[in-house]
């Protein structure tokens, strides 16, 4: 399978603990974006890279987020002291931007639902 | 901020009825695409529409991209079951991020 991977699919966690996920995007895909979303909502921006430089980081991701994308191909995304608000899936995507032509596609992973208890 | 608006919230209807969902904004989009995304998995890209005007047929589903390049819909001939999902709309402003719409969840009853 040649798509966007997301590891891990489910995560549940005590209040107050730390939690990494980690996005593998499509091979030869330059951005990466990382997106959450709650039930019954469309996916909310959070932050996306350009090869390895982060681009944008949404007013949502606060301080006790954090996403890396060292080698410019995968991603992972901590959160430091979970709270239960952070309960969510969080969805990875991944899209070529060839040269001047800005209009690209993302294609999405499966997602990590985490579930802060 | 730019946001995307979509309607109806919800959709409930009865196999071989059809039936069109709508994305607007108030801002214009490079491109636009539409998402179809079931419980529990992440969107699936259906289709990217980039001309101003353009509109786009993927077997049953028809999607128009508004001349202004600021709303979209998306029509369904004689849906089916399978058509059951939450459809969600996302524009791209040269090159930024993607911005998605809160979604229309379809429900196709036999």
């Amino acid at each position: 399978d040649t798509g966007v991977s997301q590891d891990p699919r489910h995560k549940i966690t005590k209040r107050g603990q730390n939690v990494t996920f980690r996005c593998d995007p499509i091979s030869e895909h330059n951005r990466l974006y990382w997106y959450r979303q709650t039930l019954g909502q469309g996916p909310e921006f959070l932050t996306y890279f350009q090869n390895e430089a982060q681009l944008e980081k949404s007013r949502l991701l606060s301080d006790r987020f954090s996403a890396e994308r060292p080698k410019g191909s995968f991603s992972t995304l901590e959160i430091q002291r979970t709270e239960q608000g952070d309960s969510a899936m969080y969805l990875c995507a991944s899209s070529l931007i060839r040269g001047r032509d800005m209009n690209t596609e993302a294609f999405f992973g499966q997602g990590t639902r985490l579930t802060v208890v | 901020t730019q946001l995307l608006e979509q309607s109806p919230q919800f959709l409930s209807i009865q196999e071989g009825e059809n039936l069109t969902v709508y994305c607007n904004s108030s801002s214009v989009f490079s491109s636009l695409q539409w998402y179809r995304q079931e419980p529990g998995e992440g969107p699936v890209l259906l289709v990217t529409v980039v001309t101003g005007g353009e509109v786009k047929k993927l077997k049953r589903l028809t999607f128009q991209f508004g001349d202004a390049r600021k709303d979209s819909s998306l029509h369904i001939t004689a849906a089916q079951t399978g058509d059951t999902g939450l459809y969600l709309c996302a524009g791209i402003n040269y090159g930024q991020n993607f911005v998605f719409g809160p979604g229309t969840r379809l429900s196709v009853l036999p």
